[in-house]
């Protein structure tokens, strides 16, 4: 079945630091890739997303890149700010055709938190 | 107003007690969800719904059941709540053209004591 995987967390980082937060996935064919975010209190919502092989997704100064050959999906931020704070979680959705068509597949989650 | 409401935001129950979680959206979206998040195991699906006639399991249905009493309205029941039952619920809503850009409540917690 599909499934994804997250770096442990949590992740502690000063203000404008690099961060990378990993995600593998495991599925049939080549699902289409997401990014989720969750702000202290709030639901998730949608952050980036990649449908195709080599695909970069962007937001707010954040990455990923859908990589099909190690099928991984790392986001990234060059500079994090305190308001970056939250939990990332990393996706994935089936391509039409399957059973699991529509139904997303979510990882554990990543807690960030930036400090001044 | 917030696209996806979820009523209440915050419930105590006992063990043993049936208890409904509400949603409500006005994205005109026609399909709903119903996720469980619990510390270090992300957001599993419980309930989704394509359209208003179109109700399925998820992965975690057990203990669960669902009403979907018009397109806008998504409703969650614990028939006979248990402890393990407590966690962060959420509501989800997409269109049938981008199924997994999903929109989220803003979530129910509930604890079962």
């Amino acid at each position: 079945g599909n499934s994804v995987t997250q770096m442990e967390g949590p992740v502690t980082l000063s203000e404008e630091a690099f961060l990378t937060i990993n995600c593998t996935y495991t599925a049939t064919g080549y699902p289409s890739l997401f990014w989720y975010v969750q702000y202290p209190g709030e639901g998730l919502q949608l952050l980036l997303k990649a449908t195709k092989a080599d695909d970069k997704g962007s937001n707010k100064g954040f990455e990923a890149t859908y990589r099909k050959e190690t099928t991984s999906f790392h986001l990234e931020k060059g500079s994090v700010q305190v308001s970056d704070s939250a939990v990332y979680f990393c996706a994935l959705g089936p391509r039409a055709g399957g059973t699991s068509y529509g139904k997303l597949t979510f990882g554990q989650g990543t807690i960030l938190t930036v400090h001044p | 107003d917030a696209d996806v409401t979820q009523t209440p935001r915050n419930r105590i129950t006992k063990t043993g007690k049936r208890i409904m979680l509400e949603c409500s959206q006005t994205k005109g979206h026609d399909r709903m969800y119903w996720y469980r998040q619990d510390p270090g195991l992300g957001l599993r699906l419980i309930y989704y719904s394509f359209d208003v006639k179109d109700i399925n399991k998820g992965e975690i249905s057990d203990g669960y059941s669902v009403s979907r009493q018009a397109q806008a309205k998504f409703s969650l029941s614990l028939e006979s709540a248990i402890p393990n039952q407590t966690a962060l619920y959420f509501c989800a809503t997409s269109g049938q053209y981008s199924p997994y850009e999903q929109y989220f409540g803003p979530g129910t917690r509930l604890t079962v004591t």
